[in-house]
């Protein structure tokens, strides 16, 4: 069964110092995994997704199928990037085009 | 180019009731998905409809239906409401297999009391 997990339910950290947020997945199969970010009142919005292989605002994820992880790190934290981060896989197969989140980790990142 | 619309934003329902939460999809998606986002969860895969059927489900019971129209747009509703009902309802548009990403709205949040 397609399961994500992120073991941080919250994460805070100083601005200019490293973050890392985990996410590790279960999936039988090739996934494609994505990070989705939720801004204070603002709506779900796609951060950055595997196959791009890029940064967006300084962030970057690996995919790591050894491990079945996809964690998310910035070298240098900012305030702005204070928001909740949702990992997500999307299915394949019977289960396409359906995304599979984790519970979210808030971030907060203080001056 | 028009974003995903929810309505309404804000609703409160009494168990037992029946519920229809509407969403407009994005301009040239075809696609939409609804997803439950309960309180300190991630969102949860309700179905997806696509040419007005349902293309996939989620595990939930049959009294969360839904409805897809010529122009892409959707409903989703919930009968016989139950406490547990009470969440953020997401939709979100998308091609059909979600190739170039979906587009979310900002959600319904119903409340059961």
């Amino acid at each position: 069964a397609q399961r994500v997990t992120q073991p941080e339910k919250l994460l805070s950290v100083f601005k200019g110092a490293p973050v890392e947020l985990k996410c590790n997945y279960s999936y039988s199969g090739s996934p494609e995994l994505f990070w989705y970010v939720q801004y204070s009142r603002q709506r779900l919005q796609l951060l950055l997704r595997h196959i791009s292989r890029e940064s967006i605002k300084g962030f970057t994820a690996d995919l790591n199928k050894g491990e079945t992880s996809f964690h998310l790190k910035k070298p240098f934290a900012q305030e702005e990037d204070s928001a909740m981060y949702y990992c997500a896989l999307r299915g394949r197969g019977s289960t396409l085009g359906r995304l599979y989140f984790g519970r979210g980790t808030q971030l907060t990142v203080w001056p | 180019e028009t974003g995903v619309t929810q309505s309404p934003t804000h609703l409160i329902k009494t168990r037992g009731q029946q519920v229809t939460l509407r969403c407009s999809s994005q301009s040239g998606h075809n696609t939409v998905s609804w997803y439950q986002q309960a309180l300190g969860q991630g969102p949860q895969f309700i179905f997806q409809y696509y040419r007005e059927e349902e293309n996939g489900r989620g595990n939930f019971p049959p009294r969360f239906s839904g409805l897809q129209f010529p122009n892409y747009s959707s409903e989703l509703n919930v009968n016989a409401l139950e406490l547990d009902d009470s969440a953020l309802y997401l939709c979100a548009s998308s091609l059909p297999t979600g190739d170039y990403g979906y587009t979310f709205g900002s959600g319904t949040r119903l409340t059961v009391v």
